[in-house]
């Protein structure tokens, strides 16, 4: 267990829709990532907040949007979804006192699926 | 433009035997390197790390070496057990990528009895 909580495990929702996942970093970790797997394909970043405030952006579509909330607890807004959003998406936690070489933990993912 | 590269999707190795996952990179800023084993409908969960000063970090069965001048770096995990069956990834950070994770497509490791 890393420490790393993200809700909900699963989600099936239609094209068009919008969903909200959320994820709770370890205790004392200030720095949330989000990453996106879909099927054959590495974890591509999305997105990093650092105590609440936007620190990198990756491969994010602009359909898409975060936050960090004062509790540092993080939510990946989708919207407009499409067929091909349908992934994994996990997110990550790390001290973030440092710019780099900071491990992330992992959470356990929330899989999505757009029917 | 992959510029962690895992070549191998998939190996197959004996228990007890040693098991070799390779990873090359292609951005000379990256300067700190993880490995993380993911099991199916689970995150990825951390192995081990190393930094660009050193060639070689070690935590129980697992080994990093980094070797830089080839942009390379391998895990080696001995003695191979049943329970480290899985996916591995090879991720990569450095300054000029704001301590975003770039990651390999995965080795998926099988240990046979």
């Amino acid at each position: 267990d890393s420490g790393v909580t993200q809700t909900p495990k699963h989600l099936i929702t239609a094209t068009g829709q919008r969903v909200t996942l959320r994820c709770s970093p370890r205790s004392g970790d200030l720095s949330v990532y989000w990453y996106q797997q879909s099927l054959d394909q590495g974890l591509q970043f999305l997105i990093q907040y650092y105590n609440g405030e936007e620190r990198a952006k990756g491969n994010i579509l602009e359909r898409f949007s975060a936050q960090q909330f004062p509790d540092l607890h993080s939510e990946l807004n989708l919207s407009s979804l499409e067929l091909g959003d349908s992934a994994l998406y996990f997110c990550a936690s790390s001290v973030g006192n440092k710019l780099y070489q900071e491990t992330q933990y992992f959470g356990p993912g929330t899989r999505l699926l757009v029917l | 433009d992959q510029q962690v590269k895992q070549n191998s999707p998939s190996l197959s190795v004996q228990e007890g035997r040693i098991s070799i996952l390779n990873c090359d990179y292609t951005n000379s800023m990256f300067d700190y390197f993880l490995w993380y084993k993911k099991y199916p409908a689970e995150g990825p969960t951390f192995l081990i790390s190393i930094s660009s000063i050193k060639d070689k970090n070690e935590d129980g069965r697992f080994t990093v070496f980094l070797n830089k001048s080839a942009k390379h770096l391998s895990l080696h995990i001995v003695p191979s057990q049943p329970g480290d069956s899985a996916v591995y990834f090879c991720a990569a950070s450095g300054p000029g990528t704001a301590s975003k994770l770039t990651f390999g497509t995965g080795t998926r490791l099988q240990v046979t009895l």
